[in-house]
């Protein structure tokens, strides 16, 4: 089945404390990204991959670190996470081309306390 | 920079009504594509309906169309026909054909279907 499979689903963390989230896709996309979502202000892109080895920034892009070794995993990092990251995140695939919509993950809800 | 507003953050409609959730966005491409995404409570989200710029022609999906009018920057999304399962909440969504492709999200707007 095709998918984009992040994880975890929830995720309850202390400030400070360094987190991974994981995403995989097995689509071959060449295109990844991650999203936070928050009420009232829609989804916000964090960072983007376009390749292997090639990311950029998004709107939101502090406190968070990507990395793209390889193709079909892009891992959302925050290497010092604080209350206001508590958001719901998600990762995202798609083919390059904007004709193309985007495959998203389940979400990962985070709390920072 | 591209700006997608939904000025509707609730919206209520009668099951088996008609309703039509509204889209605006700004930006000086003139080949882009549009589309609107649905979240449920499983807060899934997953992809009602996509809408090229250069066609004219509305975008239609089963109850779910679209009435998008280029001049005025406008994509609204019309469902008919409304069940409890379409009660969720609704992205507009924004991508250019060039570039990074990165897509853009509206605020939102909530559905609520009333039995």
């Amino acid at each position: 089945e095709a998918q984009v499979t992040q994880n975890p689903r929830y995720l309850i963390t202390v400030t400070g404390k360094k987190l991974t989230v994981t995403c995989s896709q097995n689509m071959n996309h060449e295109y990844m990204s991650w999203y936070r979502q928050d009420p009232g202000l829609g989804l916000r892109q964090i960072y983007y991959s376009m390749n292997v080895e090639v990311t950029d920034k998004g709107d939101v892009p502090e406190g968070y670190k990507v990395s793209r070794k390889e193709k079909r995993n892009f891992p959302l990092i925050l290497e010092s996470p604080s209350p206001n990251q508590t958001s719901l995140y998600f990762c995202a695939s798609s083919r390059t081309g904007a004709n193309y919509g985007y495959t998203f993950g389940s979400g990962t809800r985070l709390t920072v306390v | 920079a591209q700006t997608v507003t939904q000025s509707q953050p609730e919206m209520s409609v009668q099951e088996a009504e008609t309703v039509t959730l509204s889209c605006t966005y700004d930006t000086s491409e003139s080949d882009y594509y549009l589309f609107w995404y649905k979240q449920p409570p499983s807060r899934q989200m997953i992809l009602v309906i996509r809408q090229e710029a250069y066609k004219q022609q509305n975008a239609t999906e089963n109850r779910f169309s679209v009435n998008f009018q280029k001049a005025a920057k406008s994509f609204s999304l019309k469902i008919s026909d409304s069940q409890l399962g379409d009660a969720a909440m609704y992205f507009c969504a924004y991508r250019r054909r060039a570039g990074a492709n990165n897509l853009f999200f509206g605020t939102g707007t909530r559905l609520t279907v009333i039995p």
